[in-house]
């Protein structure tokens, strides 16, 4: 089964401090996508990316920047977090032609305060 | 932009009854799919049908499709309560770059 890992399950931090959100794949999947999520407002696409060094905004990018230096790692950073960033935020990678869906991480639960 | 919009928004059922959930969306599609999301956790792929497709089944899934209506289906047979969850559709738009664009989703409740 394809694994998705996120680094951390919950993360404080403060008010413009510099966040990166870690994601990992372990099935070589060219396609990598970071969301986030909030009440009543669903998934949001961020940014996501098609192959290494590879990066396409989403719906939300501002804000928001990433990095894709290998395949099998998508990061996620907010340069300068504030409070309306406080979110779950969520990974995914896609299967190959796409007929097995997406692979969501656990997500992380991020709190800037 | 949120291309899918489930309804309900909440469904209360017990268990061994079906549950319906729909979705609807704007545009022209590639294929629609169906997550499933324990609270807090991470999103489960459940089921894809693709454009040209009407109807799909899985397990005790029922998933259809009417794409001049831009509209899905999902069906969950005899539930139980471990199918407590949130139910997601997600349209993977035609012309794209297959990116999901989620709706926000059915919270789904299943009493034992």
């Amino acid at each position: 089964d394809v694994k998705v890992t996120q680094s951390s399950r919950y993360l404080v931090k403060r008010t413009g401090e510099k966040v990166f959100l870690e994601c990992v794949q372990d099935m070589d999947h060219e396609n990598m996508f970071w969301y986030r999520q909030d009440p009543g407002l669903g998934l949001r696409l961020i940014y996501f990316s098609y192959d290494v060094k590879m990066k396409e905004k989403g719906d939300i990018p501002e804000g928001y920047s990433v990095s894709r230096e290998k395949k099998e790692r998508f990061s996620l950073i907010l340069e300068s977090a504030s409070t309306n960033q406080t979110s779950m935020y969520l990974c995914a990678s896609r299967s190959p032609g796409g007929k097995d869906g997406y692979t969501f991480g656990s997500g992380t639960r991020l709190t800037v305060v | 932009s949120q291309q899918g919009e489930e309804d309900p928004q909440a469904l209360s059922i017990q268990e061994g009854e079906n549950a319906t959930m729909n979705c609807s969306y704007k545009t022209s599609i590639n294929n629609l799919q169906w997550y499933r999301q324990n609270s807090g956790r991470g999103l489960v792929h459940l089921i894809l049908i693709r454009s040209n497709e009407r109807e799909k089944h899985s397990g005790r899934l029922r998933v259809t499709l009417d794409t001049s209506k831009k509209s899905s289906s999902l069906l969950i047979t005899a539930s139980r309560a471990a199918d407590t969850a949130s139910y997601f559709c997600a349209t993977d738009a035609s012309g794209g770059y297959n990116k999901l664009i989620f709706g926000a989703g059915t919270r789904l409740a299943v009493h034992p």
